[in-house]
C-alpha cells in the first residue's frame, strides 16, 4: 500500500481557518474509523492532535477538529496561530497494517 | 512521567544487523499496544510494527519483506526491534510508540520516544 495523498503545503494568515485532506483508496481505511492525526514542528517528535477520526487527545486545543466522509479524511485548524506552523500527517489502520499521509507543511503567513 | 526511551541505533554497513530497545516508564506497560515507527532524513513518516499487549498479534509494512521482527519483554517494560540486512534506504531516526488506548486500540499514539538513529552505509 502506498501513502495516502495530502496536499504538500497550505498556507494561511493568523486568524483563518484551514483543512487538510488525506485521499486513499476504500482498502486504505479499511472501513475502520481508526484515523489519527499527528504534528510534527522541525526537529520534534509528533504529537498526536487527533484520533478515531475527530476525538481529540486530553490537552490538545479544541481549535483541532477531525472528520471522515468516504475515503477522505480532513483536519481542520480553526484561528490558525503562529505556533500552528509545522507538519502535519494522517494516518489510518487499514486492517493488518497501518500507512501514514504524504504529510502537509503549514504555513501561517 | 509517561515516557519511552530507545537505543541501540548507529552506523552499520549494508547488509549488517541491530537491534533497537524501548524501555517504557512512568505506565503499565503490558497494557499498552506498541509501534515502531520511523522517519528518513527531510521525509514523512513510516509505519514499520505493530505488536499488541501480550505479543497475540504482530503486523507489519509490506515493505519490510520479513527482515524485521518486533517483540517485547513485559517484565523489564522494553520493546525491541530486530533489524537484519539492512539497507540504505533503512537510514532513518527510529521512534517507539504507544496506543492511547488502555488494554486495546485506537492506532493513535499519544507516547513517542525521542527517537535513535540508524544510519545504514559503507
Amino acid at each position: 500500500q502506498s501513502a495516502l495523498t495530502q496536499p504538500a503545503s497550505v498556507s494561511a494568515s493568523p486568524g483563518q481557518s484551514i483543512t487538510i485532506s488525506c485521499t486513499g483508496s476504500s482498502s486504505d481505511f479499511g472501513g475502520y474509523d481508526y484515523v489519527s492525526w499527528y504534528q510534527q514542528h522541525p526537529d520534534k517528535v509528533p504529537k498526536l492532535i487527533i484520533y478515531e477520526v475527530s476525538n481529540r487527545p486530553s490537552g490538545v486545543s479544541n481549535r483541532f477538529s477531525g472528520s471522515k466522509s468516504d475515503n477522505t479524511a480532513s483536519l481542520t485548524i480553526s484561528g490558525l496561530q503562529a505556533e500552528d506552523e509545522a507538519d502535519y500527517y494522517c494516518s489510518s489502520y487499514t486492517g493488518g497494517s497501518l500507512i501514514f499521509g504524504t504529510g502537509t507543511k503549514v504555513t501561517v503567513l | 512521567e509517561e515516557q519511552l526511551v530507545e537505543s541501540g541505533g548507529g552506523l552499520v554497513k549494508p547488509g549488517g544487523s541491530l537491534r533497537l530497545s524501548c524501555a517504557g516508564s512512568g505506565f503499565k506497560f503490558s497494557d499498552y499496544n506498541m509501534n515502531w515507527v520511523r522517519q528518513a532524513p527531510g521525509k514523512g513518516l513510516e509505519w514499520v510494527a505493530f505488536i499488541s499487549t501480550s505479543s497475540n498479534y504482530i503486523y507489519y509494512a509490506d515493505s519490510l519483506k520479513g527482515r524485521f521482527t518486533v517483540s517485547r519483554d513485559n517484565g523489564r517494560n522494553t520493546l525491541f526491534l530486530q533489524m537484519n540486512s539492512l539497507r540504505a534506504e533503512d537510514t532513518a531516526v527510529y521512534y517507539c510508540t504507544r496506543d492511547l488506548e488502555v488494554r486495546g486500540w485506537c492506532f493513535g499514539w499519544d507516547i513517542w520516544g525521542q527517537g535513535t538513529t540508524v544510519t545504514v552505509s559503507s
